[in-house]
């Protein structure tokens, strides 16, 4: 167990709704980051906060965006959804984060979203 | 940006072979993951590796900072060990595209 919880495991939509994502990092850790997973695209960095604050954007989409709240746990919004949305989303969190490069990422077991 | 390549993509053992899985990256870098995504698509962490070698079982892990290359290296392999290898490189993890590990009995 990584000590990263997200939910839900599993989500299921159809086309032009609007999904949350949660993710609490382990205890203590203060970054937070998104990855997509598809098939086609591989793993792919879509956002980092860092202690509530956006640290750094990777390819998200402007569908989508992302928030860390004061508590830490981090949210991702996925809206108008697309059929080419449908992915294994992966939060992870490490101790910094901020300006730091030495740092083990720990992954959450994901949130597969699959859009109909 | 920087580009990662695993090689090999596909790689079949016989329980208890052993195997070496490179990664390659194109620019210096302050860090290097290793990651193991289990068949249920959970991904573990397996070495943070910039440089040096680092062991933890039947894994070792190698990185040669200036020549820009990583080894997995997995020995007498198991079963559990299949699945998908993935190195990752900088902060924000630019993850190369994997190498596919299947291990029969």
């Amino acid at each position: 167990d990584s000590g990263v919880t997200q939910t839900p495991k599993h989500l299921i939509t159809a086309t032009g709704q609007r999904v949350t994502l949660r993710c609490s990092p382990r205890s203590g850790d203060l970054s937070v980051y998104w990855y997509q997973q598809s098939l086609d695209q591989g793993l792919q960095f879509l956002i980092q906060y860092y202690n509530g604050e956006e640290r750094a954007k990777g390819n998200i989409l402007e569908r989508f965006s992302a928030q860390q709240f004061p508590d830490l746990h981090s949210e991702l919004n996925l809206s108008s959804l697309e059929l080419g949305d449908s992915a294994l989303y992966f939060c992870a969190s490490s101790a910094a984060g901020g300006w730091a490069t030495n740092e083990k990422l720990f992954f959450g077991s994901g949130t597969q979203l699959s859009v109909l | 940006g920087i580009q990662v390549e695993q090689s090999p993509p596909d790689l079949i053992l016989q329980e208890g072979a052993n195997s070496t899985l490179r990664c390659n990256f194109s620019d210096s870098v302050n860090n290097l993951q290793w990651f193991h995504q289990n068949p249920w698509g959970q991904l573990i962490n397996l070495f943070y590796i910039p440089s040096g070698t680092k062991q933890n079982g039947r894994l070792s892990a190698t990185t040669v900072a200036t020549e820009r290359y990583s080894l997995l290296y997995i020995s007498s392999s198991q079963t559990t060990d299949s699945g998908v290898y993935f190195c990752a490189v900088e902060q924000k993890l630019v993850f190369g595209t994997g190498t596919r590990l299947l291990v029969s009995p």
